[in-house]
């Protein structure tokens, strides 16, 4: 089986920290996501990556960045933490071909305080 | 732009019983891909089961089949049996190829009643 793992169930910073969460999958799959969940607005994509070294905008990316420099982990930065992003962090993988699913990791349950 | 509506944020049904989660979306594309995932709570979320817009034979996993109506851009969810443990929040989601991001739905909250 997939196994998408992510490196904190639950996480909290303060307000203008920088906070690294990282994520890691075992499948070498080439697409990788960054999500956040928000109650009624289901999930909502930060930034994505097909390829190492690759990223592309979401639909909310301001406030966030992305790194990816291995196959295996795509690490979402929140570079001034602000009490707006306090959320549930999803992250996500796929193989690179069409109609494949994504398989997601347990998330993050981040509090900026 | 692509959207994606789940018209019901809350569903209950009885064990056994059946119940159907409503799905529609907007796209001008002529192919593409449809998937329902469930989150239960504080679990991992799972793929259900996936529709590929070409494909006019409705998909089904075990207790779990769609109704696809591609001229109505319509992508329910019919769960056959309910079980306890398909309690969860389901999102019902779309997705032109695998190198274009996936769009959510705002999810459906289903609970089982035993």
């Amino acid at each position: 089986d997939v196994k998408v793992t992510q490196s904190s169930r639950y996480l909290v910073k303060r307000t203008g920290e920088k906070v690294f969460l990282e994520c890691v999958q075992d499948m070498d799959h080439e697409n990788m996501f960054w999500y956040r969940q928000d109650p009624g607005l289901g999930l909502r994509l930060i930034y994505f990556s097909y390829d190492v070294k690759m990223k592309e905008k979401g639909d909310i990316p301001e406030g966030y960045s992305v790194s990816r420099e291995k196959k295996e982990r795509f690490s979402l930065i929140l570079e001034s933490a602000s009490t707006n992003q306090t959320s549930m962090y999803l992250c996500a993988s796929s193989l690179g071909q069409d109609n494949q699913p994504q398989h997601f990791g347990d998330g993050t349950r981040l509090s900026i305080l | 732009a692509q959207t994606v509506t789940q018209s019901q944020p809350e569903m209950s049904v009885q064990e056994a019983e059946t119940v159907t989660l409503s799905c529609t979306y907007d796209t001008s594309e002529s192919n593409y891909y449809l998937f329902w995932y469930k989150q239960p709570p504080s679990r991992q979320m799972i793929l259900v089961i996936r529709q590929e817009a070409y494909k006019q034979q409705n998909a089904t996993e075990n207790r779990f089949s769609v109704n696809f109506q591609k001229a109505a851009k319509s992508f329910s969810l019919k769960i056959s049996d309910s079980q306890l443990g398909d309690t969860a929040m389901y999102f019902c989601a779309f997705t032109k190829t695998s190198y274009d991001k996936v769009i959510f739905g705002p999810g459906t909250s289903l609970s089982v009643i035993p």
